[in-house]
């Protein structure tokens, strides 16, 4: 079945670490978007990709780099200079002029501890 | 810029009864689209129903309804039959044709069914 499958779905990191989140779709889509979600708040966007090799920068992108090598995945580093970096990042993709709307990853949780 | 408000951050119903939630949305696009999504504990984000701006008529999806008013710029999703598993967050969201496709979301209503 096709989807998107993010990993881990857990993660926990230390203060000053670099860590990377996954995000890999076999949906065949062309765009591919990162949310950070705090709690009881909607969804910000973090960084958008909507062809390989070129991504923007959405609402919040301090702290967070990306990569789109491959029209399957679209990684998310979270690093030390993200300086609230606890919370929970979920990963969508879509196709260009879909109405349909995205379909979502499940998500990871990120812990700084 | 797109903004999308919803002003009831939590809401009881009775089991079996209808609910409506609040969104109102704003926007100098002509053309974009009306989204509804559920958010149970686990926290994946599960699609429920869809409004386009050029669509005359109300969207349905089984027990989901979408009450688009568009002078008002107003989308509100109405449950009914509540059942407990319709306990989660509800989140609106917009996009706009002319934004590169990108969704942006409320700060979403939590919504508690009581048997």
């Amino acid at each position: 079945d096709g989807g998107i499958t993010q990993s881990p779905k857990y993660l926990f990191r230390k203060e000053g670490q670099n860590v990377t989140l996954s995000c890999e779709q076999n949906l065949n889509h062309d765009a591919m978007y990162w949310y950070r979600q705090d709690p009881g708040q909607g969804l910000r966007l973090i960084y958008y990709s909507q062809i390989v090799n070129d991504f923007q920068k959405g609402d919040i992108a301090e702290g967070y780099s990306v990569s789109r090598e491959k029209k399957e995945s679209f990684p998310l580093t979270v690093t030390s200079a993200q300086k609230n970096p606890t919370a929970f990042y979920l990963c969508a993709s879509s196709m260009q002029g879909r109405s349909g709307g995205y379909t979502f990853g499940s998500g990871t949780r990120l812990t700084v501890v | 810029a797109q903004k999308i408000t919803q002003t009831q951050p939590g809401m009881f119903v009775q089991e079996k009864e209808a609910v409506t939630l609040d969104c109102t949305y704003d926007t100098s696009d002509q053309s974009y689209g009306l989204f509804w999504y559920k958010q149970p504990s686990s926290g994946e984000m599960i699609f429920l129903i869809y409004q386009g701006s050029y669509d005359e008529q109300n969207a349905t999806e089984g027990r989901y309804s979408l009450n688009f008013q568009k002078a008002r710029k107003s989308a509100n999703l109405v449950i009914s039959a509540s059942q407990l598993g319709d306990s989660a967050m509800y989140f609106c969201a917009m996009r706009s044709n002319n934004a590169g496709n990108m969704l942006t979301f409320g700060g979403g209503t939590r919504l508690m069914v009581k048997p």
